[in-house]
């Protein structure tokens, strides 16, 4: 079946701009994860969701990223003001439930540039 | 921040060769798993050790896992140049059952 699929792949934005992110995870997974991998810090978690809510946000770096997720599926990751230290690739990864052992399944990322 | 760290960062070898990379961690853990990435994205999930087994297998891999030290080794056996990726060892655990904290992982260069 289909895996997880992001969009855009790739997204350039001047500094100072709003961005979203899009990912759609695999069909039937109730949890759902945004990763941010940049070369300065390596592989961070941001953000888990099981069904629509978000019991762990605690990996978002600042009151400017915000996510959200609808119809326990689609999943928004929003950057405000964007900045330059926002540029990495933001990976997505869902999992058929949230909880040890559960594998989690990664999308291609999308890699954004804040020029 | 970074829960592991993998050894070596870098590694070249010829086809045929086994490559070994390890990674050590700091805090208790239910699960140890390592990805693959090509090309700096999609990460690929290869094989998962919980916290009660010492050895996996899964084809050419072999995982090992050793509470007592907080380390772990993956083995790749008879390399081939496809293997060519960065490979990343995450761990689940240290009072969450569902965040993985990834090392900074091992570029692994196959030549063939």
């Amino acid at each position: 079946g289909a895996g997880v699929s992001q969009s855009p792949s790739n997204k350039v934005t001047e500094k100072g701009k709003d961005v979203e992110l899009r990912c759609d995870p695999i069909s039937g997974h109730t949890a759902l994860y945004w990763y941010r991998q940049s070369l300065g810090q390596g592989l961070e978690f941001l953000i888990y969701f099981q069904g629509n809510s978000a019991p762990d946000k605690s990996g978002l770096p600042s009151d400017r990223f915000s996510a959200e997720r609808t119809g326990g599926s689609v999943s928004t990751l929003t950057i405000q003001r964007t900045q330059q230290e926002d540029s990495a690739v933001y990976l997505c990864a869902s999992s058929l439930v949230g909880g040890t052992y559960y594998e989690q399944y990664f999308g291609p990322g999308t890699r954004l540039t804040v020029t | 921040s970074q829960q592991g760290e993998e050894d070596p960062q870098a590694l070249s070898i010829q086809e045929g060769e086994n490559a070994t990379m390890n990674c050590s961690y700091k805090t208790s853990i239910n699960n140890l798993q390592w990805y693959r990435q090509n090309s700096g994205r999609g990460l690929v999930h290869l094989i998962l050790i919980r916290s009660n087994e010492r050895e996996k297998h899964s084809g050419r891999l072999r995982v090992t896992l050793d509470t007592s030290k907080k380390s772990s080794s993956l083995l790749i056996t008879a390399s081939r140049a496809a293997d060519t990726a960065s490979y990343f060892c995450a761990t689940e655990g240290g009072g969450s059952n569902y965040k993985l904290t990834f090392g900074k992982g091992t570029l692994l260069t196959v030549n063939p």
